[in-house]
């Protein structure tokens, strides 16, 4: 089944533990994407990648990081996370040439 | 810093009314505007898109009207069911690109019987 998949699905943590949200998608897609979604804020884009190794910053990017060493792969990291990174993250991908984003289930973050 | 204003934040419409919803934009620069529906505990999808050389979309009981001189466009949902309940937003984007896409911040409908 073609599908973007985020783990963890849950996640509660505490301030300046550093953790990754992996995102993976099996669909041979070339743009990736993480987003935050806040109650009045929408949807908000954190980084996206164009192709391995080839990312940028979205309008949100301080305090992540990400990489793509892989194709399928797109993990978040937040070396020290902060209470105010609590929120609902998705990861999306889109194939080339086209428009249409498929997203992830969605990971949800408490940083205590 | 938020490019796509949508409103309503919420909206509660009865069951065969007309739901609608409106965003505006600011950069000329985007070629492509979707709109993606989302259920609770699930990942946004798309729901119906336009492009900004027509004015006007219709798939079934979903129809995007773009007016391109004002920098606005809006969604209509004909004959709104319960099924409909769900968050909406509208987006910003560039047509088959590698770039930034910018969201609306949602639109919270609830379709009452």
């Amino acid at each position: 089944e073609a599908q973007v998949t985020q783990n963890p699905r849950y996640l509660i943590t505490v301030t300046g533990k550093k953790l990754t949200v992996t995102c993976s998608q099996n669909m041979n897609h070339e743009y990736m994407s993480w987003y935050r979604q806040d109650p009045g804020l929408g949807l908000r884009q954190i980084y996206y990648s164009m192709n391995v190794e080839v990312t940028d910053k979205g309008d949100v990017p301080e305090g992540y990081k990400v990489s793509r060493k892989e194709k399928r792969n797109f993990p978040l990291i937040l070396e020290s996370p902060s209470p105010n990174q609590t929120s609902l993250y998705f990861c999306a991908s889109r194939p080339p040439f086209a428009d249409e984003q498929f997203f992830g289930p969605g990971t949800r973050l408490t940083v205590l | 810093q938020q490019q796509v204003k949508q409103s309503p934040q919420s909206l509660i419409v009865q069951k065969g009314g007309i739901s609608i919803i409106n965003c505006a934009y600011e950069n000329t620069a985007f070629d492509y505007f979707p709109w993606y529906q989302q259920f609770p505990g699930k990942g946004p999808a798309l729901l119906i898109a336009i492009r900004p050389d027509v004015s006007e979309k219709k798939e079934g009981r979903f129809t995007i009207s773009f007016n391109k001189s004002a920098k606005q466009f809006s969604l209509h949902i004909m004959d709104s069911q319960p099924g409909d309940s769900a968050t909406y937003f509208c987006a910003a984007d560039h047509s088959g690109g590698y770039q930034k896409v910018t969201f609306g911040t949602g639109t919270k409908l609830q379709v009452i019987p």
